[in-house]
């Protein structure tokens, strides 16, 4: 079956780590995405990319780092610049540029210890 | 930039009907989706809205005015397991943006 498949499910960090959260699609979608959710919270766009080597910041790209090398891997890197880590991040993808309907992943849980 | 405003929580019975509101702002608008979120997962996808008016899909449906910036999410029969988060989100045609969601407990 196709899908998003995220990994680790849950990671824990000490403060000053940068840690990479990994996210392969095999739906052949054009377009890939990360969010994070903080409790109680809606999603919020860190990174996206419409093409291979090609992404663009979201609204809350300070202190994150993406690459996008092959078409169905889109790995999201959080930095020790980031103030405040500890959120679930959610990775998802769409079949063509511009927004429609996204396939999310099961989503990545980080602690920052 | 993007406004999108939901209320925070609401509370419904059992067997009852349940009206979500969205009000948005944007620079650009396709369309509207809403997003349905149990806790710990990720969002699916409810439904799409484009041209004004109602669409019905099943138990759910959805109404969009693009004159008043305004949908709202409209579920009957209200069941135990529609207790979950609902997201709206207008689509501008880049990436989308999300609302903070509503939360919807479902009491017996």
């Amino acid at each position: 079956d196709g899908g998003i498949t995220q990994s680790p499910k849950y990671l824990f960090r000490k403060e000053g780590q940068n840690v990479t959260l990994s996210c392969e699609q095999n739906l052949n979608h054009d377009a890939m995405y990360w969010y994070r959710q903080d409790p109680g919270q809606g999603l919020r766009l860190i990174y996206y990319s419409q093409i291979v080597n090609d992404f663009q910041k979201g609204d809350i790209a300070e202190g994150y780092s993406v690459s996008r090398e092959k078409k169905e891997s889109f790995p999201l890197t959080v930095t020790s610049a980031q103030k405040n880590p500890t959120a679930f991040y959610l990775c998802a993808s769409t079949r063509t540029r511009g927004a429609n309907v996204l396939t999310f992943g099961a989503g990545s849980r980080l602690t920052v210890l | 930039g993007q406004n999108i405003d939901q209320p925070t929580e609401m509370t419904a019975t059992e067997g009852a009907i349940v009206q979500i509101n969205c009000t948005y702002q944007t620079s650009g608008f396709n369309g509207l989706f809403w997003y349905q979120q149990h806790a710990g997962e990720a969002p699916t996808f409810l439904s799409y809205n484009v041209l004004d008016g109602l669409e019905e899909k099943g138990r759910f449906s959805s109404f969009l005015s693009r004159s008043k910036g305004y949908s709202y999410l409209l579920l009957k029969e209200l069941q135990m397991k529609d207790s979950a988060s609902y997201l709206c989100a207008p689509n501008s045609g880049y990436a989308l943006n999300f609302g903070k969601g509503t939360s919807l407990l479902v009491t017996p």
